[in-house]
């Protein structure tokens, strides 16, 4: 069974203090690992694809980075409107076509005080 | 950049009744849309899978006849909770991929759905 564990489950940063979240998976042939913000009563945004280990992606403040057994999401110099809970979801198996959802962890709500 | 509209946004029924939730993809086709449903502080979890002009395919310990899923068109999935009841209530999210394959999910902004 495909299993996403996110930590630490919360986070709470002064504004411009650096840090990371880790997201750890096991899943049996990964297809993409995906990261997303959710902002409260909404749906998730979507930020980050990753395929392979060694694959990085950055956007504005964030930089995601993957290897065999986990992926992180760093904030450099997060501001306040960083604050939102960071999913990390994980596409695996075999079925082609996109017919297939996402396999979810449970999120790190991260605070970013001013 | 790929929009999914969910409506409503929130709705409040009477234990019993049914509630329909539609979900469309504006400017995208989607043969297939995914439905989660989340509880508070809780992981998204993946209810079912609805299919264009096939039966949807649904998670074990999900109900089909409780959440019944239509899937008419290639941008509009609905989902029609029946005899609703209070512990149905919570966060549904649908999704749904513009390119096949590992293309990422794109989410609507949610139903907050609340059975009295």
């Amino acid at each position: 069974e495909d299993q996403v564990t996110q930590s630490p489950e919360a986070l709470r940063l002064q504004e411009g203090e650096s840090s990371s979240l880790n997201c750890s998976y096991t899943v049996s042939g990964l297809r993409g690992l995906f990261w997303y913000r959710q902002d409260p009563g909404k749906g998730p945004e979507f930020l980050f694809t990753l395929y392979s280990a060694g694959e990085e992606k950055e956007k504005e403040r964030l930089k995601a980075t993957l290897t065999k057994k986990e992926s992180f999401l760093h904030i450099t110099a997060p501001k306040p409107e960083d604050s939102a809970t960071y999913l990390c979801a994980v596409q695996a198996g075999a079925l082609e076509g996109g017919a297939d959802g996402l396999t979810f962890g449970k999120g790190t709500h991260l605070i970013i005080q001013p | 950049g790929a929009v999914v509209s969910q409506h409503p946004s929130w709705v409040i029924c009477k234990s019993g009744t049914s509630v329909k939730i539609e979900c469309r993809s504006l400017d995208f086709q989607a043969t297939t849309m995914f439905w989660y449903r989340q509880f508070p502080k809780q992981s998204l979890m993946l209810m079912a899978t609805s299919n264009e002009g096939s039966k949807a395919t649904y998670e074990q310990g999900v109900e089909k006849d409780k959440f019944l899923i239509n899937h008419a068109s290639l941008t509009l999935s609905t989902l029609t909770v029946t005899s609703a009841h209070p512990e149905d209530s919570s966060f549904y999210i649908c999704s749904a991929r513009e390119w096949g394959g590992n293309s990422p999910l794109h989410f609507g902004n949610g139903t907050r759905l609340t059975v009295t």
